[in-house]
C-alpha cells in the first residue's frame, strides 16, 4: 500500500525556521516526483513545487520561488518542505502527494503549520 | 500562467445528479483529474484524465471534457458525497500544476 506520512503539526514565530517532511513507502520513492500543495484556512488547493527523488531535480511555482526549499533524501525515502524567516501568512495546511503521470494519486494526511507571535 | 474557473458551490438533493465544471482555454485539450476533500482530510483522487477513476470510487462519479470545460458528475448523490471538489491539469508550457479555486458540494 502505497503511504505518504506526513511529519506533525507545528507553531512557530515569525522569522523562525522550519522544515517538515514527508516519508514514502509501499512503492519505489526514487520512481515519481512528490509535489507540495498548500491550503490556508478556508481555501483551496494551491500548487507549490516538485521534486524527483531519484535525481533531485526540483521545480518550484512562480509564487513560491525564493519563499520556500523543497528537497528530499532518498535514502530514508523522505522529501522535505523548508523554510529560513517564516511568515504570519505561511499559516496554512501543507499537503504532500505522490505525482502519477498528470496527477497526484496519494496524498500525505497534511501538516499544520500555525505562524504566530 | 493557465487558470482554472469553478462555480464556489453547487446543491443538488439526494438522489439527484450533480454536475461540477472547470473552465478553461481550450481545456478539451489537456487531461483534467478530479479531486475531492472532506472537511479536515486530505484530497482524494476520483477521477483522472478525464474520465476514469480509480480503484475503489463509486461509479457514480465520471467526467467528461470537451472546449473549455470540463465537468465532473456525480449520479445518485447520497449524503457522504457532501465535500469540497476540486480540478486539477498539468500545464506542459510552464511544467507546472494548476488547480481550480474549488466547488463545494451541497447535499440538501
Amino acid at each position: 500500500e502505497v503511504q505518504l506520512v506526513q511529519s506533525g503539526a507545528e507553531v512557530k514565530k515569525p522569522g523562525e525556521s522550519l522544515k517538515i517532511s514527508c516519508k514514502g513507502s509501499g512503492y519505489s520513492f526514487t520512481s515519481y516526483w512528490i509535489g507540495w500543495v498548500r491550503q490556508m484556512p478556508g481555501k483551496g488547493l494551491e500548487w507549490m513545487g516538485i521534486i524527483y527523488p531519484g535525481d533531485s531535480d526540483t521545480r518550484y511555482s512562480p509564487s513560491f520561488q525564493g519563499q520556500v526549499t523543497i528537497s528530499a533524501d532518498k535514502s530514508i525515502s523522505t522529501a522535505y518542505l523548508q523554510w529560513t524567516s517564516l511568515k504570519a501568512s505561511d499559516t496554512a495546511m501543507y499537503y504532500c502527494a505522490r505525482r502519477t503521470a498528470a496527477y497526484f494519486d496519494s496524498w500525505g494526511q497534511g501538516a499544520l503549520v500555525t505562524v504566530s507571535s | 500562467s493557465y487558470v482554472l474557473t469553478q462555480p464556489p458551490s453547487v446543491s443538488v438533493a439526494p438522489g439527484q445528479t450533480a454536475r461540477i465544471t472547470c473552465g478553461g482555454n481550450n481545456i478539451g485539450s489537456k487531461s483534467v483529474h478530479w479531486y475531492q476533500q472532506k472537511p479536515g482530510q486530505a484530497p482524494v483522487l476520483v477521477v483522472h484524465d478525464d474520465r476514469d477513476r480509480p480503484s475503489g470510487i463509486p461509479e457514480r462519479f465520471s467526467g467528461s471534457n470537451s472546449g473549455n470545460t470540463a465537468t465532473l458528475t456525480i449520479s445518485r448523490v447520497e449524503a457522504g458525497d457532501e465535500a469540497d471538489y476540486c480540478c486539477q491539469v498539468w500545464d506542459s508550457i510552464s511544467d507546472h500544476a494548476v488547480f481550480g479555486g474549488g466547488t463545494k458540494l451541497t447535499v440538501l
